[in-house]
Order: C-alpha cells, then sequence, then structure tokens
C-alpha cells in the first residue's frame, strides 16, 4: 500500500524558515517524479514544485522561485521541501504527492499545515 | 482564481446521476487527454479517481466516469451515494513550463 505522509508543518513568523519532509513507502520511490501541492485556506489547489525521479530536475511555480527549494533522498524514501524568506502568502496545507504520468498524481499524503504570523 | 473553471457546488438526490465539469484552453484540458479528477474527504488525502480523461484507477467504482469535449473535460457520478459527498478537483496537463493545472474545486452535496 503506498503511503505518503507529511511532517514539519508549524507556526513561523514572516521571513522565517521550515522544512517539511515526506516520508514514502509502498512503492519504488526512486522511479517516480515527486511533487508539493497547497491549497490556502478557502482556495484552490496551487502546484508549487516537483522533482524527478533521480533528483536531477527540479520545477517550481513562480510565487516560490528562489525562496524554497525542493530536494529528494531515495535512500531514504523522503521528499524534503525547504521553505525560506516566508511570507503570509505562503499559508496552506501542503501536500507532498505521487506523480503518475504527464500532469497527472496517483497518490497524495493528508498534508501538513504551514502558518506565518507574527 | 484557479486556471480551470470548476462550478463551486453542485447537488443531487441519492441514486441521481451529477456532471462536474472542467474547462480549459486548447493548452490545456483540449489539447492533450492527461485530464485527471481526484476526490477529497476534508482532513483525508485526495484520492485519484480518473486519469486520462477517462480511466479508472483499479478499485474506483465504476459510478464513477470521465469524459471530454473540446476544452471541456466532465466527471460524472452516477446513482449518488452519501458517501459521495466531498470535494472533486480536477488536472490538466499543460504545455506551459509549470506542467499541470488544477481546477478550483467543486463541492458535491447529496441531499
Amino acid at each position: 500500500e503506498v503511503q505518503l505522509v507529511e511532517s514539519g508543518g508549524d507556526l513561523v513568523q514572516p521571513g522565517g524558515s521550515l522544512r517539511l519532509s515526506c516520508s514514502a513507502s509502498g512503492f519504488t520511490f526512486s522511479n517516480y517524479a515527486m511533487h508539493w501541492v497547497r491549497q490556502a485556506p478557502g482556495k484552490g489547489l496551487e502546484y508549487v514544485s516537483g522533482v524527478s525521479g533521480n533528483g536531477g530536475s527540479t520545477y517550481y511555480a513562480d510565487s516560490v522561485k528562489g525562496r524554497f527549494t525542493i530536494s529528494r533522498d531515495n535512500s531514504r524514501n523522503t521528499l524534503y521541501f525547504e521553505m525560506s524568506s516566508l511570507r503570509t502568502e505562503d499559508v496552506a496545507m501542503y501536500y507532498c504527492v505521487k506523480g503518475y504520468s504527464y500532469g497527472q498524481f496517483d497518490y497524495w499524503g493528508q498534508g501538513t499545515l504551514v502558518a506565518v504570523s507574527s | 482564481q484557479s486556471d480551470l473553471t470548476q462550478p463551486a457546488s453542485v447537488s443531487g438526490s441519492p441514486g441521481q446521476s451529477i456532471t462536474i465539469p472542467c474547462t480549459g484552453t486548447s493548452s490545456d484540458v483540449g489539447g492533450y487527454n492527461y485530464v485527471s479528477w481526484y476526490q477529497h474527504h476534508p482532513g483525508k488525502a485526495p484520492k485519484h479517481i480518473i486519469y486520462d480523461v477517462s480511466e479508472r484507477p483499479s478499485g474506483v467504482s465504476h459510478r464513477f466516469s470521465g469524459s471530454k469535449s473540446g476544452n471541456t473535460a466532465s466527471l460524472t457520478i452516477s446513482g449518488l451515494q452519501a458517501e459521495d459527498e466531498a470535494d472533486y478537483f480536477c488536472t490538466s496537463y499543460t504545455s506551459t513550463s509549470i506542467r499541470v493545472l488544477f481546477g478550483g474545486g467543486t463541492k458535491v452535496t447529496v441531499l
């Protein structure tokens, strides 16, 4: 059974940093692209970032480019998301998502909540 | 405002069929057969219920079906059941650099 378990969400001050983790199991982690998708309160889903199976290619939405970094450790079956210079507009539930093909995702985690407030 | 347009809410009585549209452009929904649909019960992980416009992943009920006409994809839920009450959202591959667009989500209410 595929499982994706996110952790690391917290309340931070504007300008602060946070690292999200996603522990994956139930599939050959290194064979699949992985992604982060977020949903702000009362808003729709937003694609944030993705990384190829071997970690060699990364993608970022313009809204987080230069501030957030996606990475993976295939030996630990873990996806990471380093978030810096956090803004109030980054407040959202962040979901770890397994890539399927061509912009489609087949498994999602339950999400981890990031709050930004002074 | 999301990149793909979905109605905010759709409702139906048990046993009825409802259809949720997901409208994009020729650069995404209309240009590729890579539309997916997801069911999301609040507080739980979203569940993949349709891929490649009309294919069902293993274990997904046959009451869920997908289709596409032009720039609009649609999800139909037949024989509506109380457990179908959830949020549903679509995604589509796009030729832009980010590669995927999301619909704003539709809340399905079973009356």
